[in-house]
């Protein structure tokens, strides 16, 4: 069971938008920067997005990502074969460890 | 280019001891956090712990305190990440990752490995 809560999967048709939730505490997202990892099928984890909004050179602007609170969201727009992967959100906790989501399946129909 | 080039696949038995190594390159090795991140077959990710190759500072997961061992050589830009014996449920892929921090301060997991998978069975 994660610390960082998000829903197993998500769907929708090539071009539609899909938003995927990340659902945390005040000791992790509520007093940190939310980072998202991309994981493509056979493939290493990537980073997507970070503190919180940024995207790294390279990232499309298709991907987007907000916090509010102990709550962060992914959002994808304009959905293509090529971002079916699973996606994982990711922060510091007061513990002083990092914590991942339990990560989320995208599927596009 | 910045990467992470990790060592390769192992089959070992339980029981048996491992060290797996993950060497970087293209940018000051000692000078960032190296991250274990372990993903068992089918499942999510999970944090195993971090070094400082400059000061070997290293924390662990309270899940996996005691039961690895993470290391680096500065000199070689490697780190390491090592059992004594190993179990069954061992059996997962294992990824470094560096830690790189943003314009905010804040640290993120910017280069990853390509992974190391480990297979522990009799």
């Amino acid at each position: 069971q994660s610390v960082l809560t998000q829903p197993p999967s998500v769907s929708a048709a090539p071009g539609q938008k899909v938003t995927i939730s990340c659902s945390g505490s005040n000791s992790n997202i509520g007093n940190n920067y939310v980072s998202w990892y991309q994981q493509l099928p056979g493939t290493a984890p990537k980073l997507l997005i970070y503190d919180n909004h940024k995207r790294p050179s390279g990232i499309p602007d298709r991907f987007s990502g907000s916090k509010s609170g102990t709550s962060a969201t992914l959002g994808i727009t304009g959905l293509q074969t090529g971002d079916e992967a699973d996606y994982y959100c990711g922060t510091w906790d007061s513990s002083l460890s990092w914590v991942f989501g339990g990560g989320t399946k995208v599927t596009v129909l | 280019e910045v990467q992470l080039v990790q060592s390769g696949a192992e089959v070992k038995k339980p029981g048996d001891s491992l060290k797996i190594s993950c060497e970087g390159s293209g940018y000051i090795f000692p000078g960032y956090w190296i991250a274990w991140v372990r993903q068992m077959p089918g499942k999510g990710l999970e944090w195993m712990g971090i070094i400082y190759p400059r000061d070997s500072d290293t924390r662990y997961s309270p899940s996996f305190q005691g039961q690895v061992t993470i290391s680096a050589d500065k000199s070689i830009s490697t780190a390491y990440l090592q059992w004594s014996s190993l179990r069954a449920s061992d059996t997962a892929m294992y990824y470094c990752a560096r830690l790189g921090t943003s314009e905010s301060g804040y640290y993120n997991m910017d280069v990853w490995g390509k992974g190391t998978t480990v297979t522990v069975s009799s």
